[in-house]
């Protein structure tokens, strides 16, 4: 079954205590990308990936970074999270890189700071 | 960066067609228009895209204004699993890749 898989799906944490929110699909899609998605802001892009060592920054890259060494995987890194990275995450992946087809999300990833 | 404007929620019936308007009047002419509806605790899922021209689906229909300022999604026979939030948007893809989600609109079918 074509899906993205993201973990942990809950997380609860503390302030500077470093984590990382997996992400992998099985779809072998060029292109992936991580949104966060809060109440009143809607989903916004935080980091994109065109494929293998290529990232880039989406519009909230703040207190993020990503790495993509392989096709299938796209880690989001919190290395000092903060409680304003209280937020629940979505991964995506989509075949290619151009404007058009389909985005395949996961399921998301509720992530809390204290 | 273009945007895009749609009524925050929105009500029908169930089998009756629902239209669902989206306003992107600084849409560039490289711009996909692209839907996707969020179930409740669920993730985004795709529904329908297009550039110029109408689009028909299993799911739904996309009609886009002759200006492309704006688009409309249609479900034809609204049921009650299509009550979700639906967003309008656009795929930019000059310059940087990415996706400009506007807010949504929260759709309710009445049985």
């Amino acid at each position: 079954e074509a899906q993205v898989t993201q973990n942990p799906r809950y997380l609860i944490t503390v302030t500077g205590k470093k984590l990382t929110v997996t992400c992998s699909q099985n779809m072998n899609h060029e292109y992936m990308s991580w949104y966060r998605q809060d109440p009143g802001l809607g989903l916004r892009q935080i980091y994109y990936s065109m494929n293998v060592e290529v990232t880039d920054k989406g519009d909230v890259p703040e207190g993020y970074k990503v790495s993509r060494k392989e096709k299938r995987n796209f880690p989001l890194i919190l290395e000092s999270p903060s409680p304003n990275q209280t937020s629940l995450y979505f991964c995506a992946s989509r075949a290619g890189t151009g404007g058009s087809g389909e985005l395949f999300f996961g399921e998301g990833s509720r992530l809390t700071v204290l | 960066d273009a945007k895009t404007t749609q009524p925050n929620s929105m009500e029908s019936n169930e089998e009756e067609p629902v239209h669902l308007p989206c306003n992107h009047s600084t849409i560039s002419g490289t711009d996909y228009i692209h839907w996707y509806r969020q179930l409740p605790s669920q993730g985004p899922e795709y529904v329908i895209h297009g550039l110029t021209s109408n689009v028909n689906n299993r799911m739904a229909s996309l009609a886009i204004a002759e200006d492309r300022k704006s688009s409309t999604l249609i479900l034809h026979r609204a049921t009650l699993r299509d009550a979700a939030v639906y967003y309008c948007i656009l795929r930019v893809i000059q310059g940087a890749q990415k996706l400009v989600f506007g807010q949504g609109t929260r759709l309710t079918i009445n049985p």
